[in-house]
């Protein structure tokens, strides 16, 4: 059971906007900030978003992110193909003293 | 180019140690924190360990505290996981990743291939 919750997958076709959620608590993400991370079959995490909202060089502007109070999400606008992968939020637990990830979302671009 | 690379990794029996390292190239190491993290077989990201820039702050998820320590050393460029009294839910890919600042909180912003650790009778 991860401290941050996603859903386990999202769809949707190519061109379309997608939206996920991350779903945490007052010790987390309503006191720190927030990642994301994309993952594409059989590689390494990557970075996508960091300080909640900020995207690191060579990431389109394709992707954005949010936080309001206990939740965070991550937008993707105009699919790609390939855009499947799994998607990771991540932040500090102040309470639990450690870094807590989600349990990852899958996008399925149909 | 900015790379880390993990070694140490294997089969281990259960109650077994094992030391990953972690070599990193093309960025000043003493100016950044450092993480492992793993990914079990079909799951998701887990957080196992951090370390601040001069390993004054260590950090260690609930599953791993007692068994596995972290260290660096600064003048090697590189990052090690001792993983002692290994279990079967052990088993995992063990990415090393660059936090993005010099203090434990803040996101990773380069990650390593990672290095594979069975723990199996």
């Amino acid at each position: 059971q991860s401290v941050l919750t996603q859903p386990p997958s999202v769809s949707a076709a190519p061109g379309q906007n997608v939206t996920m959620s991350c779903s945490g608590s007052s010790s987390n993400i309503a006191k720190n900030y927030v990642s994301w991370y994309q993952q594409l079959p059989g590689t390494a995490p990557k970075l996508l978003i960091y300080d909640n909202n900020n995207r690191p060089s060579g990431i389109p502007d394709r992707f954005s992110g949010s936080k309001s109070g206990t939740s965070a999400t991550l937008g993707i606008t105009g699919l790609q193909t390939g855009d499947e992968a799994d998607y990771y939020c991540g932040t500090w637990d102040t309470s639990l003293g450690a870094r807590v990830f989600g349990g990852g979302t899958k996008l399925t671009v149909l | 180019e900015v790379q880390l690379v993990e070694s140490g990794g294997g089969v281990v029996r259960p109650g077994g140690s094992l030391r990953l390292s972690c070599a990193v190239y093309g960025f000043t190491f003493v100016d950044y924190a450092m993480s492992w993290v793993r990914q079990g077989p079909g799951k998701g990201l887990e957080w196992v360990s951090g370390i601040d820039w001069n390993g004054g702050s260590r950090r260690y998820a609930d599953s791993v505290k007692g068994r596995f320590t972290i260290s660096r050393d600064n003048a090697k460029n590189s990052l090690y996981l001792q993983m002692n009294t290994l279990r079967a839910e052990d088993t995992a890919l063990y990415y090393c990743a660059r936090v993005g600042r010099y203090d434990l909180f803040y996101y990773m912003d380069v990650w390593g291939k990672g290095t594979t650790v069975t723990v199996s009778s």
